[in-house]
């Protein structure tokens, strides 16, 4: 069946790094656009940052711009996001999802069940 | 400030109707597609309507979608106490070059 999985989440200091994976299972990764999307404790969703199918095309919110950095290995069939300096405010529950369009703007019809990242000294 | 707006909360009765409004602009809802997303406690998102109006499959039919101008608006039919959930709105925004999701509306069924 059509899956997404995150991994990676966990603690880490203020400052330093770390990178999310999302595994695809059950359709052809290659040919659809995927984001990330995460949600604060009792916030709303906040878009991250989405990437073509071919990964040619890259688009980020602008709370994340510089810091992090979304890629795609459609060899492995799997995402990242690469989060460098983080910082309190991306302590967050992470989603990958699936677009229904090769791109990014016909809306996200697959999610995860999502990963999540604490930023705390 | 979300981008697009909707109201924090709707209320309704079991076997009521229910509507929620999105508001944007010429550079998001304007022209570009919409989707709702419904978010039960403690799980992921799931689509609900997508290309303003349409439906995946398993989502039942009590659930339309409709976009005039600048808004878009959810209508829920026959409301049950497991539509209980947060509803979100989503579309790209050409001028930013990114997705926007709106603040995301609480729904009640009394």
């Amino acid at each position: 069946q059509v899956q997404l999985v995150e991994s990676g989440g966990g603690m880490v200091q203020p400052g330093r790094s770390l990178r999310l994976s999302c595994a695809a299972s059950g359709f052809a990764f290659s040919t659809y656009g995927m984001h990330w999307v995460r949600q604060a404790p009792g916030k709303g969703l906040e878009w991250v940052a989405v990437i073509w199918f071919d990964g040619n095309n890259k688009y980020y919110a602008d709370s994340v711009k510089g810091r992090f950095t979304i890629s795609r290995d459609n060899s492995k069939n799997t995402l990242y996001l690469q989060m460098n300096s983080l910082r309190a405010e991306d302590t967050a529950v992470y989603y990958c999802a699936r677009d229904k369009s090769s791109g990014g703007s016909r809306g996200m019809d697959v999610w995860g069940q999502g990963t999540t990242v604490t930023v705390s000294s | 400030q979300s981008v697009l707006t909707q109201p924090p909360s709707v209320s309704a009765a079991p076997g009521q109707k229910v509507t929620i409004s999105c508001s944007g602009s010429s550079s998001n809802i304007g022209n570009n597609y919409v989707s709702w997303y419904q978010q039960l406690p403690g799980t992921a998102p799931k689509l609900l309507i997508y290309d303003n109006n349409k439906r995946p499959s398993g989502i039942p039919d009590r659930f339309s979608g409709s976009k005039s101008g600048t808004s878009a608006t959810l209508g829920i039919t026959g409301l049950q106490t497991g539509d209980e959930a947060d509803y979100y709105c989503g579309t790209w925004d050409t001028n930013l070059s990114a997705w926007v999701f709106g603040g995301g509306t609480k729904l009640t069924v009394l």
